[in-house]
């Protein structure tokens, strides 16, 4: 079975200072893998997604995320975070049966 | 607007009175789906659907129902909610496979059952 771990529950990190968000899956078949971002009071918005090609991955925002499968992580990172960035970030992955696992969110605080 | 819409947005409600949450969407995509929200939890699957008549159980189905009549619909039933479904509910849409496809999220409808 599925799983995905997101190592840090929260994060915070002082305006543009770079940031990483960490994420582990476990799947014994091929995977893809997402990162959605949750704004307060707001539904889940993706911010990329990796389906296959290059481990290194750009999505919106700034934001990018490195598949690496050796360590079946995928992990998202910002070089410099805005105080608009404060949201919770939810890492997923789906393989087959059309289900998706989300893991538990990461909430990131972004400081003046 | 390209949009997935859920009413309510917020109910309280007591133990065992049947309720139904819509929802709907205008891109005309085929997959469905219903995740529940928890803190500490993350959001977990209920039940989604690949298209009209077409309906599958995710990860935790158990007290909840679902029927795609119709492609923009999928309305999320509780026959008789207890306590314990009192969470943060999210309707879901993409064109195809989510897997390849973006989900697209509708705003969420918090759900109190006393």
């Amino acid at each position: 079975a599925q799983s995905v771990t997101q190592l840090d529950s929260q994060v915070p990190v002082f305006e543009e200072a770079p940031v990483e968000l960490r994420c582990n899956y476990s799947s014994s078949v091929s995977v893809y893998l997402f990162w959605y971002v949750q704004y307060p009071n707001q539904g889940l918005q993706l911010l990329l997604k990796y389906l296959s090609g290059s481990t290194l991955v750009k999505g919106i925002n700034g934001f990018e995320a490195e598949f690496n499968k050796s360590q079946t992580s995928f992990h998202l990172r910002k070089p410099s975070v805005h105080i608009s960035d404060t949201a919770e970030y939810f890492c997923a992955v789906s393989t087959g049966g059309f289900k998706t696992i989300f893991g538990a969110g990461t909430r990131l605080f972004v400081k003046a | 607007e390209a949009q997935v819409t859920q009413n309510p947005r917020y109910l309280i409600t007591v133990t065992g009175k049947k309720l139904t949450v819509t929802c709907s969407q205008n891109m005309n995509h085929e997959y469905m789906s219903w995740y529940r929200q928890d803190p500490g939890l993350g959001l977990r699957q209920i039940y989604y659907s690949m298209n009209v008549e077409v309906t599958d159980k995710g990860d935790v189905p158990e007290g909840y129902k679902v029927s795609r009549k119709e492609k923009r619909n999928f309305p999320l039933i509780l026959e008789s909610p207890s306590p314990n479904q009192t969470s943060l509910y999210f309707c879901a849409s993409s064109w195809t496979d989510p897997r390849a496809d973006t989900q697209y999220f509708g705003p969420g409808t918090r759900l109190t059952v006393l």
